[in-house]
């Protein structure tokens, strides 16, 4: 099955710097990557996802990246805001259904802005 | 008011009690999902449902068990036999086509004592 590893697992930024974080998958036949956002005590929230027939893809402040070469992918955040602190997953489709298998999940990232 | 409702939002029991974990989607999509997320770790899945009456096993099934009669719900039961029960337990749901977005309920929190 699919492996998804997620790098950092804490990051620290100022606020209005970038933060970007990186995942790597294991499937080359891997086709869907989403992103998550999580709040304390929440359910995650899709924020970004990209296809594998595009490279980049963003969304105001937001963007990510794959390179289907190397098998891995990157969440870009600019200028970030004290609202962006959060736990950000990763995720890959755990089979070869495209993700109607459901996802396979990094560990996350906590993402804390400092003002 | 559409979306995906889990209940309840905390739930204490003893342990080797049975407990069900409800969820309900308003949204028409066709799977289902339940996932765990322990603290610092990522979500794991528990069982799967694609359609109606049918469900396969996720990477934790051991100590669940799921049932699929309506579209909507897809209820998760905690039984005794799982070992390390206390967690926070998501259900998630998606139309059954390659690539679609899952989404996910509040979450429900389980503490077995």
């Amino acid at each position: 099955g699919e492996n998804v590893e997620q790098h950092p697992s804490t990051l620290s930024v100022q606020e209005g710097d970038s933060a970007v974080i990186k995942c790597t998958y294991s499937d080359s036949a891997s086709n869907y990557f989403p992103w998550y956002k999580q709040e304390l005590g929440k359910g995650p929230q899709l924020i970004i996802d990209i296809r594998s027939n595009v490279g980049e893809k963003k969304d105001q402040r937001i963007a990510v990246t794959l390179n289907k070469t190397a098998k891995h992918f990157s969440l870009h955040i600019t200028e970030t805001q004290p609202e962006d602190s959060a736990v950000y997953f990763c995720a890959a489709p755990r089979g070869k259904g495209g993700g109607a298998d459901g996802l396979t999940f990094g560990k996350g990232t906590h993402l804390i802005i400092q003002p | 008011d559409g979306g995906i409702t889990q209940s309840p939002k905390y739930l204490f029991r003893k342990e080797g009690q049975n407990v069900t974990l409800s969820c309900e989607q308003n949204l028409n999509h066709d799977a289902m999902y339940w996932y765990r997320q322990d603290p610092g770790q990522g979500l794991r899945l528990i069982y799967y449902s694609q359609i109606v009456n049918d469900f396969q096993k996720g990477d934790i099934a051991e100590g669940y068990s799921v049932s699929r009669e309506k579209k909507e719900s897809f209820p998760l039961t905690v039984t005794s036999a799982q070992k390390n029960p206390t967690a926070f337990y998501l259900c998630a749901s998606t139309f059954s086509v390659s690539g679609n977005t899952i989404y996910f309920g509040e979450g429900s929190w389980l503490t077995v004592v």
